[in-house]
């Protein structure tokens, strides 16, 4: 069954520490891999976009990688506005719904 | 532009009652997708539109559940007989070819 795990759960980090998600999945042929941003009580905020292994995404602060298996979302320097939840979503090869994480809760404290 | 836009944005009902959730995409978008999220999960696809037709329903869990969008803009998401596991947050999302934009959602309280 096609599955998407990501780790960890929750991260707490120092203001301008750095670290990185992860988001593995089992899927018989992968479309495309996505990162959203979720804030209390709002919808998923759209990241990136990942199609093939090696390719890499920034935004800001954000950079997204990809593997055959696996997506890191690495965060450089957090500042406490990048705390959020972040979620990963697969979209399979001949399926059009997005099969989502149950994502990583990132906290900065200043 | 307008983002998508979802309403109520809270609801609380009684259990057995009938409630009405619509979303209204972004202008253009043709794709049209609900999602349940429950606390401490990621969104579970519900149902897919590309236009006015279900394209795929594989994700309603029951007859209880019904969406349509009549002119392939608005659509509502219709809960028969509501139960009590039935709260959670809604989500509508639109695209236009792979990705998906999502709406604040509609929180769902059945007590």
């Amino acid at each position: 069954e096609d599955q998407v795990t990501q780790s960890p759960e929750a991260l707490r980090l120092q203001e301008g520490e750095s670290s990185s998600l992860n988001c593995s999945y089992t899927v018989s042929g992968l479309r495309g891999l996505f990162w959203y941003r979720q804030d209390p009580g709002k919808g998923p905020e759209f990241l990136f976009t990942l199609y093939s292994a090696g390719e890499e995404k920034e935004k800001e602060r954000l950079k997204a990688t990809l593997t055959k298996k696996e997506s890191f979302l690495h965060i450089t320097a957090p500042k406490p506005e990048d705390s959020a939840t972040y979620l990963c979503a697969v979209h399979f090869r001949g399926d059009y719904k997005l099969s989502f994480g149950a994502g990583t809760t990132v906290t900065v404290r200043a | 532009g307008a983002g998508v836009s979802q309403t109520p944005s809270n609801k609380v009902t009684e259990k057995g009652k009938y409630v009405e959730l619509r979303c209204d995409p972004i202008s253009g978008h043709t794709a049209l997708y609900w999602y349940r999220q429950s606390l401490g999960q990621g969104p579970e696809f519900l149902i897919y539109f590309q236009g006015t037709g279900a394209a795929d329903d594989s994700g309603l869990p029951n007859d209880r559940f019904f969406a349509v969008r009549p002119e392939g803009s608005v659509s509502t998401l219709k809960i028969q007989r509501t139960e009590r596991g039935d709260s959670a947050v809604y989500l509508c999302a639109s695209g236009k070819g792979e990705t998906q934009y999502f709406g604040p959602g509609t929180r769902l309280l059945v007590l």
